[in-house]
Parts: structure tokens; C-alpha cells; sequence
């Protein structure tokens, strides 16, 4: 079975533009969640999605901005992209209803590897 | 608020050596859960434990194990016969049941077992 796909793997970016990351979540899960990971720290929460509806919002710019379609699928857009915004863009998914905070087990995918230069 | 301390920032241990990561967590949650993910090269983060606030036995599964604390907030992890298969960051993680619907982390301990 397939894991949680991301794409692409790396991106390099101007300051500026504008960024689309993509995540595919394990067949049958219906929960997503973005992490940002900056280099040197541990992963911090950006959004959770669940059918299709925002369960959960981490402390992050209007820039940032997910949705999620009718096949779970999901993007991750960033505008007006900062040098600040390199990282490591990380999804995970999971099958029950409720995010992290209910105990859900979360997959995660190996990430998509921004640079903003 | 939640917060995760890993004071160790990077540990180097000789292959065969038992390794014990330090995680201290914060929250004001009676309810909560307790992560520990493994983080190699590749980027993914794979899941390696999962524990809630009721449950404080300890836990081993092959070589590694896990000891929950809650008198001194503390979650930590053993690696018993580290192999160089095991070098890799390890994030301990908290979730609870009333703060935001995700997952906080350490900053990571990076192990490193020398052959």
C-alpha cells in the first residue's frame, strides 16, 4: 500500500512567488495535516483538514493557505514567499475524525524540501 | 501551554552501546498523549510510540523501550544495543485533548551510533 506521497521532493523558490505543495494521504484516510520543519527543529503544526473542512490552524501568516479536495487530497500554498519560508514541508494523514489531539496516529510523508532564494 | 524539552541536542554512542533519550514535556491537560517519532535521512518521520496520560507503564518493544513519568513530566526513551541502523533524530511529541488539534515537538535529539 501506499504511503502519504508528497510532490514535488525539492523546490527552489525566488522571494516573492508564490509556492503549491501537494500531498496524497493513505487510501481510507480522510484527515490531513501540514508541519513546517526549519532546519535544526522539530516540526511545527500549520493546518489540519478533514473532509474537506480547517479542523486546526497553527500559528502561521495569512500567506499560508491549505484546502483540501473530495479525494482527501490536499495543497499547501504559500504566497509572497520569505527567505524565512525554506523548510521542510512535511503531511501526514490519519483515519479518525479528531487531529493529533485526540491521540490520532498520524502518518507522515518524507516531505517536500522548499529553498526560497 | 504545551511545550517538549529534548535538552540533548546530539548523542554519539558505540555501536552495542544502550542510549537513553531525555524528553521533559509541559501541559496543564490532564489529558494527553505522548509521541516519540524517528526521523532518518530520508525525512519521514516514523512513528515509534504512542502513549496517554492514564497509562504509565512502561513499555518495550525489541530493543527499545519506554519509560512515562508523570510525577516528573518526563518520557523517555531507551535504546538498548544501538545498532548503526538506529543513527537517526529522534522528536518526542504532545498532543492534548483541549489545546489545538496537533501535534507539538522537541527540537530533536540526533543519535548517531558509530560501528
Amino acid at each position: 500500500d501506499a504511503g502519504v506521497t508528497q510532490s514535488p521532493t525539492h523546490l527552489i523558490k525566488t522571494r516573492g512567488q508564490h509556492v503549491t505543495l501537494r500531498c496524497s494521504p493513505i487510501s481510507g484516510h480522510k484527515s490531513v495535516s501540514w508541519y513546517q520543519q526549519v532546519l535544526g527543529q522539530g516540526p511545527q503544526f500549520i493546518f489540519q483538514y478533514y473532509e474537506k473542512e480547517e479542523r486546526g490552524r497553527g500559528n502561521f501568516p495569512d500567506r499560508f493557505s491549505a484546502r483540501q479536495f473530495p479525494n482527501y487530497s490536499s495543497e499547501l500554498n504559500v504566497n509572497a514567499l520569505l527567505l524565512g519560508d525554506s523548510a521542510l514541508y512535511l503531511c501526514a494523514s490519519s483515519s479518525t475524525t479528531g487531529g493529533a489531539g485526540s491521540g490520532a496516529l498520524l502518518t507522515f510523508g518524507s516531505g517536500t524540501r522548499l529553498t526560497v532564494v | 501551554a504545551q511545550k517538549v524539552t529534548q535538552a540533548q541536542t546530539e548523542i554519539s554512542v558505540v555501536e552495542k552501546e544502550d542510549v537513553t533519550l531525555d524528553c521533559v514535556y509541559e501541559t496543564r491537560d490532564t489529558t494527553y498523549y505522548l509521541f516519540w517519532y524517528k526521523q532518518p535521512p530520508s525525512g519521514e518521520l516514523v512513528f515509534l510510540i504512542r502513549r496517554n496520560s492514564f497509562d504509565e507503564q512502561n513499555e518495550i518493544s525489541g530493543r527499545y523501550s519506554w519509560n512515562f513519568q508523570k510525577s516528573t513530566s518526563s518520557f523517555n526513551f531507551t535504546i538498548t544495543a544501538s545498532q548503526v541502523v538506529d543513527s537517526a533524530v529522534y522528536f518526542c511529541a504532545l498532543s492534548t485533548a483541549e489545546g489545538a488539534n496537533n501535534l507539538f515537538f522537541g527540537t530533536g535529539t540526533r543519535l548517531t551510533v558509530i560501528p
